[in-house]
């Protein structure tokens, strides 16, 4: 069976510090990867998806960015984090091709001070 | 106005009740219907999905959707404790579905009490 992995689950950090969160997927190859937000009281926004390594589209501009490696590897980062990045970062990932079922990771949630 | 609209609730019912949770939504190019529990401080686990109108069940759950007045639903009988969590429904439309662009409503609150 297919699992994903997300690390790390929980952090703080000070304004204007990188950031790397990281994710891998077990079980499956090509899959599409993606990276969602959930902020306080919204739903959850698509960041960035991946349909293959070193393919990358990116849906909000923002301060962030997201690379593919490897074929099971997604990571986000961002060189200068803001407050505003504060959130729950989810990675996530479907069967190449079938999008509208998407199965997330358990998180980590991100606390900018 | 949000492409789709769910009640935050928080909802509170007894243990055994049925609950019915809701959304609404706006754009009529969306035909793929999703529901997701999450519960706290965890990642979203997909409970059901549907493509266009209709009903589909899974156990104690039904999804329903009715494209005619852009209203999907999930029904849950015989509700548990371990039911508690945020629901969330999310749509798409056939081109969002090949990178996984999903609209995600922002949640209900439900707490099942013994």
């Amino acid at each position: 069976s297919q699992t994903i992995h997300q690390w790390p689950a929980t952090l703080v950090q000070p304004v204007g510090s990188p950031l790397s969160l990281e994710c891998t997927v077990e079980g499956t190859s090509n899959p599409n990867l993606y990276w969602y937000r959930q902020a306080a009281g919204r739903g959850l926004q698509l960041l960035f998806y991946s349909v293959g390594i070193g393919q990358i589209s990116s849906e909000v501009p923002q301060n962030l960015s997201a690379s593919r490696p490897q074929d099971r590897q997604f990571i986000l980062s961002s060189k200068k984090l803001l407050l505003s990045d504060s959130g729950f970062y989810l990675c996530a990932w479907s069967v190449q091709g079938f999008g509208n079922t998407i199965y997330f990771g358990e998180g980590s949630w991100l606390t900018v001070v | 106005q949000k492409e789709v609209e769910q009640d935050p609730g928080p909802l509170s019912v007894p243990e055994g009740a049925i609950v019915s949770l809701n959304c609404t939504y706006s754009n009529s190019a969306f035909q793929y219907f999703m529901w997701y529990r999450q519960y706290s401080r965890k990642g979203p686990e997909l409970l059901m999905y549907t493509y266009s109108s209709g009903n589909k069940e899974d156990g104690r759950f039904t999804a329903q959707v009715d494209k005619s007045s852009k209203y999907i639903s999930l029904f849950i009988r015989d509700s548990q404790p371990s039911d508690s969590a945020t629901y969330l429904c999310a749509t798409a439309n056939a081109g969002g579905t090949s990178y996984g662009k999903l609209t995600f409503g922002q949640g209900t609150i439900l707490t099942v009490h013994p």
